[in-house]
């Protein structure tokens, strides 16, 4: 079955300091992958995809194949990456979600 | 530009009651999408509309929700004999393709009494 697990309910670390939220992923096929992040009292957005190899307010994230893996990375936490981060899975054009990591910086 | 858009914002109902949600897309977007969102967890799939028609309702959790998007923009969707279970966050995206980045309102917040 198609899946999404992100391990973290909660991530913190001090500003400054590297930040990894791990995604974790089951899917037979060629997956396509996403990022989205939700800033408090906003609405869900695109943070970064798979295919597209961006790196977004110093985000990247890449895709492992070997460990169905798909971490998001930034080497230096800034107090405005404090969010709610949510890994998702395409399949036939709906998005399969994970249960999202929340992340804190503390300052 | 507009962003999309869903009413109302906030919905308090009793068990038993019928409810309709509102979901406007961005315009010219021909993807839409509905999902569910339950406390503590990620959003759930719900039905997509390509144009008019659904193109994928396996996510309707039984015969009580069904949605319409007669005109191909503005959708609804309508929870019959509503549920306490069915309290959510009901969230709505759209794309201009099924390929493309979905776009998410703000979500409706549920709440079945």
């Amino acid at each position: 079955a198609q899946r999404v697990t992100q391990p973290e309910k909660l991530l913190s670390v001090f500003k400054g300091a590297p930040v990894e939220l791990k995604c974790n992923y089951s899917y037979s096929g060629s997956p396509e992958l996403f990022w989205y992040v939700q800033y408090s009292r906003q609405r869900l957005q695109l943070l970064l995809r798979h295919i597209s190899r961006e790196s977004i307010k110093g985000f990247t994230a890449d895709l492992n194949k070997g460990e169905t893996s798909f971490h998001l990375k930034k080497p230096f936490a800034q107090e405005e990456d404090s969010a709610m981060y949510y890994c998702a899975l395409e399949s036939n054009y709906q998005l399969i979600w994970g249960a999202g990591t929340k992340l804190i910086i503390k300052p | 530009g507009a962003g999309v858009s869903q009413t109302p914002s906030n919905k308090v109902t009793e068990k038993g009651k019928y409810v309709e949600l509102r979901c406007d897309p961005i315009s010219g977007h021909t993807a839409l999408y509905w999902y569910r969102q339950s406390l503590g967890q990620g959003p759930e799939f719900l039905i997509y509309f390509q144009g008019t028609g659904a193109a994928d309702d396996s996510g309707l959790p039984n015969d009580r929700f069904f949605a319409v998007r007669p005109e191909g923009s503005v959708s609804t969707l309508k929870i019959q004999r509503t549920e306490r279970g069915d309290s959510a966050v009901y969230l709505c995206a759209s794309s201009s393709s099924t390929t493309e980045t979905q776009y998410f309102g703000p979500g409706t917040r549920l709440l079945v009494l």
